[in-house]
């Protein structure tokens, strides 16, 4: 357990379907992260939050549109998605968003676009 | 972006042996961080480093953050079978937007 929990672990959805991912964090961090990973790519960082605000979007799709309501949760929304946007979602979070800081990940929800 | 360079991309290895894998960039690198991922999970923090020359230990794993600031290594000593995985290497580099590279890991697999 790394403190970060993540839901669904695996989801399986049509190119017109809205599904949403959800991230929970029970370790008091300030920062939460989006990351996906395909096969044989290095990790993508996507979305950063920090104190709920959203600091960087990495050139993400807007097909892609998270949420940070709070600190401790962090949603990513999905419409419209492509088979190619099929891979392990990550989510991570850490103290705060400077990187000195160790970063802690979820179990990652696998996603398939069909 | 940054790049790191992770190798080997892969080893084949017999239960018991000593494995040892590394990272390097052309960049002078803040944080040295190491992760394990088991297939279907998401990374697991091993080890990290946050001074240049710095060896630290979590059991049976070593790593140490280079002089230059530029590599890192991770060894890992008699290896089980419970070691295989993916290992990959994250850091932050020196005047950059501080955000966590990650290299392309390392994938081993042991024999028992």
């Amino acid at each position: 357990e790394t403190g970060v929990t993540q839901t669904p672990r695996h989801l399986v959805m049509g190119m017109t379907n809205k599904k949403s991912l959800k991230c929970e964090q029970h370790l008091g961090h300030n920062a939460m992260y989006w990351y996906k990973q395909s096969a044989k790519k290095p990790l993508e960082l996507m979305f950063v939050y920090n104190f709920k605000e959203q600091t960087e979007n990495n050139s993400v799709p807007s097909r892609f549109s998270p949420e940070c309501p709070n600190s401790s949760h962090l949603f990513l929304h999905l419409h419209t998605l492509q088979p190619e946007d099929s891979a392990l979602y990550l989510c991570a979070s850490s103290q705060d968003d400077r990187g000195n800081t160790e970063a802690f990940f979820g179990q990652g929800t696998r996603l398939t676009v069909v | 972006g940054q790049q790191l360079n992770q190798s080997p991309q892969s080893m084949f290895i017999q239960e018991g042996e000593d494995v040892s894998m590394n990272c390097t960039s052309s960049s002078i690198f803040n944080t040295w961080l190491w992760y394990k991922q088991d297939p279907g999970e998401g990374p697991v923090l091993l080890i990290a480093l946050y001074k240049a020359g710095e060896l630290t230990s979590n059991g049976r794993l070593t790593a140490q953050f280079g002089i230059t600031r530029k590599d890192s290594f991770l060894n890992i000593s008699a290896s089980i079978p419970s070691d295989v995985g993916i290992y990959f290497c994250a850091g932050t580099t020196q005047g950059g937007s501080e955000k966590l590279v990650f290299g392309k890991g390392t994938k081993l697999t042991v024999n028992p």
